[in-house]
């Protein structure tokens, strides 16, 4: 167990909803970070925040957003969703966001769009 | 762009075999280098985290090298045990553009056929 908590586990939903992923940190973890798993690809880093302000941004689409609240969990809207969209998205923590710091995953939120 | 690469994709090997993959990257504006353990249907676990060039990691029987000036990890598994059969993940953290950027390479899928 990590210690990173994600919820849902699983989420299904249509073409052009909006969902929220839910992520709170190891205890102690002031720094949380986002990824996606598409089928057949490589885990994709969306955004990365320290003690809720963001610290690094990646491929992160427009239609989605994320923040930190100051009781350090995260969420992850995702909106106007496609089909493309569907993937496992990983949540990750570190103490203090320092690149040198190993990062601890949760166990992730699969979501369908059908 | 940010390229990691890792090879093999995939790898048989008998159990007892000793073995090793690579993750190659762009050399510049480097800042540090995560190795993660990644069995199926569990989330990515944090093995090594490599900064200077030289750095050499060990953790039982997987070990870990870096060389930044050339662009590349080698991960080393010495005595395969079933229980390593893993998908093997690099990740590349750097600075592109003035921020910092994480690449995951696609990973090296191991399996120790008993």
């Amino acid at each position: 167990d990590s210690g990173v908590t994600q919820t849902p586990k699983h989420l299904i939903t249509a073409t052009g909803q909006r969902v929220t992923l839910r992520c709170s940190p190891r205890s102690g973890d002031l720094s949380v970070y986002w990824y996606q798993q598409s089928l057949d690809q490589g885990l994709q880093f969306l955004i990365q925040y320290y003690n809720g302000e963001e610290r690094a941004k990646g491929n992160i689409l427009e239609r989605f957003s994320a923040q930190q609240f100051p009781d350090l969990h995260s969420e992850l809207n995702l909106s106007s969703l496609e089909l493309g969209d569907s993937a496992l998205y990983f949540c990750a923590s570190s103490p203090t966001g320092q690149n040198y710091q190993p990062q601890h995953f949760g166990d992730g939120t699969r979501l369908s769009i059908l | 762009i940010l390229n990691v690469e890792q090879s093999p994709q995939s790898l048989h090997v008998q159990e007892g075999d000793s073995t090793n993959f690579t993750c190659s990257f762009p050399s510049s504006n480097f800042y540090a280098l995560h190795w993660y353990r990644w069995e199926t249907a569990k989330s990515p676990e944090a093995l090594f985290v490599m900064t200077l060039n030289g750095d050499e990691k060990k953790k039982g029987r997987i070990s870990a090298t870096l060389n930044t000036k050339e662009g590349y990890s080698y991960l080393y598994i010495k005595g395969s045990q079933p229980e390593d059969s893993a998908t093997y993940l690099c990740a590349c953290h750097m600075n592109s553009g003035g921020y910092q950027k994480v690449t995951f390479g696609i990973g090296t899928k191991l399996q120790v056929i008993p």
